[in-house]
């Protein structure tokens, strides 16, 4: 079974409107991570946001935001007013500290373009 | 993650070969992991290493592929016998614990390998 579900391989948004990133997850441990990475098309992994299972409120960072529903096990990624830069591939992940503390587990990607 | 050094970036190779990716993670980390992507593909773990120690081989395929991190060193991932469906980016990340105590994975800029 699917550990990360992204149901968006590609996603086109408007340059400065808002988008959000569906992300959905399945673990059984009480305590875990969600994580958010850009992958542009230089290759390299940049880490966005971070939710704790245990955090009370939504994560934000910058631009960033983090839509955790958790009785949903629902990370949607929130990006507001989207730049041309924000093109990239963004995987959801999660590390369960509980199972598996030591690696993370990857979904397929969301491919999104800005477009001006 | 512009700390975490990975080498070569590109790494061309024919059938037969064996391919070297080595890895130093950031400065005062001691653990490492290291991740595949096949193309339009998320990261797939493949192990995780701490000095001189496996701690979880569990992605890593039983044969051709081997993964080591000495006391002094980069960790080194090895592919002897390379087949054409090893090509793929292979990422390496440190952390300064495998727990909760710091949740963050840092990312290298990832080698390119591919086979002829």
């Amino acid at each position: 079974a699917q550990k990360i579900t992204q149901t968006q391989p590609g996603m086109f948004v408007q340059e400065k409107e808002a988008v959000t990133l569906d992300c959905t997850y399945d673990t059984s441990d009480q305590s875990y991570g969600l994580f958010w990475y850009k992958q542009p098309s230089s290759g390299e992994m940049i880490f966005l946001i971070y939710q704790g299972s245990y955090d009370e409120q939504n994560a934000t960072e910058g631009r960033y935001s983090l839509n955790f529903q958790k009785a949903r096990k629902s990370a949607n990624l929130v990006i507001s007013a989207s730049q041309l830069g924000d093109s990239a591939m963004y995987f959801c992940a999660m590390r369960e500290w509980e199972t598996s503390y030591d690696k993370v587990i990857f979904g397929p990607g969301t491919s999104l373009s800005v477009i001006p | 993650n512009a700390g975490v050094m990975q080498n070569p970036r590109h790494l061309v190779r024919r059938r037969g070969q064996e391919a070297r990716l080595r890895c130093s993670p950031m400065k005062g980390h001691s653990h490492v992991y290291w991740y595949r992507q096949l193309p339009e593909e998320g990261l797939k773990f493949m192990v995780y290493l701490q000095k001189e120690n496996i701690i979880d081989e569990s992605g890593m395929p039983k044969e051709r592929f081997s993964a080591e991190f000495p006391k002094e060193g980069p960790s080194i991932l090895r592919i002897q016998q390379v087949v054409r469906g090893d090509s793929a980016a292979y990422f390496c990340a440190s952390s300064q614990t495998g727990t909760s105590g710091s949740y963050e994975q840092y990312f290298g800029p990832g080698t390119r390998l591919t086979v002829t």
